[in-house]
Parts: structure tokens; sequence; C-alpha cells
């Protein structure tokens, strides 16, 4: 059975300070799905970024990085410099090539506070 | 924004009562999900459609149903409303029905069940 766990449930940093969300994953298929959503203190989910198990290659774009590493189930993303308008619950997920259907399992969600 | 609307935004209602709560997809988009969060359970699959025809089943309780219409817009129905319902549930949807599909989301309908 698919799983998502995002062990850290609250974090707290200081505008300017990097901070990296965890996601570990489990799974029995070979071709999976990683996604990372958003959802701000308005409460709509904000897609952020779709990754495919066979591409293990590293992605930024601007402030944001996501590091996945197939041999560790890990699919982590950090957020250089934070601002203010960073302070989100943030959503790892998954989705098995082998399911009927696109369905998605959340992990938990990490909220993130960013202040001044 | 997603290009996923969903209505009403905002809804209370009582226990026992039914509610109907709308989406209509992104442009050229076929399937239609919807997901419910709780602060209990997270944010649980329900259902998928694709182009009208049910594709996938999660933890749908029977007293909910769902469906999609011919314009690919999609409905979903709550029934005998316990205070347990009281929870935002999404809409999404995704150009097809295959996994590794890209799922947008609306910004939800939140329902508060007193």
């Amino acid at each position: 059975a698919q799983k998502v766990t995002q062990a850290q449930t609250e974090i707290s940093v200081v505008e300017k300070e990097d901070v990296t969300l965890d996601c570990v994953y489990e799974t029995r298929d070979t071709t999976y799905y990683l996604f990372w959503y958003k959802q701000p203190p308005s409460g709509e989910l904000v897609f952020l970024i779709r990754r495919n198990s066979f591409d293990e290659q590293n992605e930024i774009s601007g402030r944001y990085s996501w590091n996945f590493q197939k041999s560790t189930s890990s699919f982590n993303f950090t957020i250089t410099a934070s601002q203010v308008v960073d302070s989100a619950v943030y959503f790892c997920a998954l989705s098995e090539a082998g399911n009927a259907g696109n369905m998605l399992t959340f992990g938990g969600g990490t909220r993130l506070m960013v202040k001044p | 924004d997603s290009g996923v609307t969903q209505t009403p935004k905002h809804l209370i209602t009582a226990t026992g009562q039914r509610v109907t709560l709308r989406c209509s997809p992104r442009s050229g988009d076929l399937s239609v999900y919807w997901y419910q969060q709780s602060l209990d359970q997270g944010l649980q699959f329900l259902i998928q459609y694709y182009n009208g025809e049910e594709r996938a089943k999660g933890n749908i309780l029977e007293r909910f149903s769902a469906q999609q219409f011919p314009d690919l817009h999609s409905e979903l129905n709550l029934s005998s409303l316990e205070l347990g319902d009281s929870a935002l549930y999404f809409c999404a949807s995704s150009r097809t029905q295959s996994s590794g599909n890209t799922i947008y989301f609306g910004e939800g309908s939140w329902l508060t069940v007193v």
C-alpha cells in the first residue's frame, strides 16, 4: 500500500532562513509520481511540482528546490531565503502507476511559519 | 487561479440535511476528482470520474454520491449529514485519467454541519 510521511508537522523560521521540508514515501510500484502542493491560509491547494520515479534530477525553481532520492524514498523540498508569503501548509503526495485512475495519497502536511 | 471552479465556497447546514457541491473542471480537462480535507483525517481521496464514467473510488461514504455530466462538470451530493462531515471539500481536474497526470485543485467548498 502506498504511504506518504511528513514527519515535521510544524516548522517555524525567521525570514531569510533556508528551510527544508521532508517527505518520505512507501510504494511497491516501480513507476510512480510525486507531487508537492502548497495550501496558503486562504485554503486553496496550489500545485508546485511533479516528479516521476525515473527522473532523479534535482529541480530548482527560483527560491524553491527539490531533492528526489530513490535510495532513501525521499522527496524533500527546500525553500531558500524564506519569505513571510511562504507561510502555508505544504503537502507531499504520491500517485502509483499501478492504481486504477489517478488517486493521490497525501502526507499529513507540514505547516511552515515564516516570521518577519 | 487553477481554473477549477467550485460552488458554493461556504455552506452551513444542519444535521440530517442534504447538500450538493458543484465543480467545473479546467478547460480541456476530462477527469474530475473529489477530495475531503478534515482535521482528523487529512486529505482523503473520495472519487474520480473520467469523461462521465467513474474511474476510481476511495474512502467515499455510502451517504455521498457524485457524478460527472456530459458537459464535464461534476456534482458531489452529501446526504444525511453528520457533524463529522464538516470539512473542506476539494474538486480537482486533470487532462486525462492516467496516473501521474498533474491534478489541479479548486479553492474548495467549506461545509459546516451544525
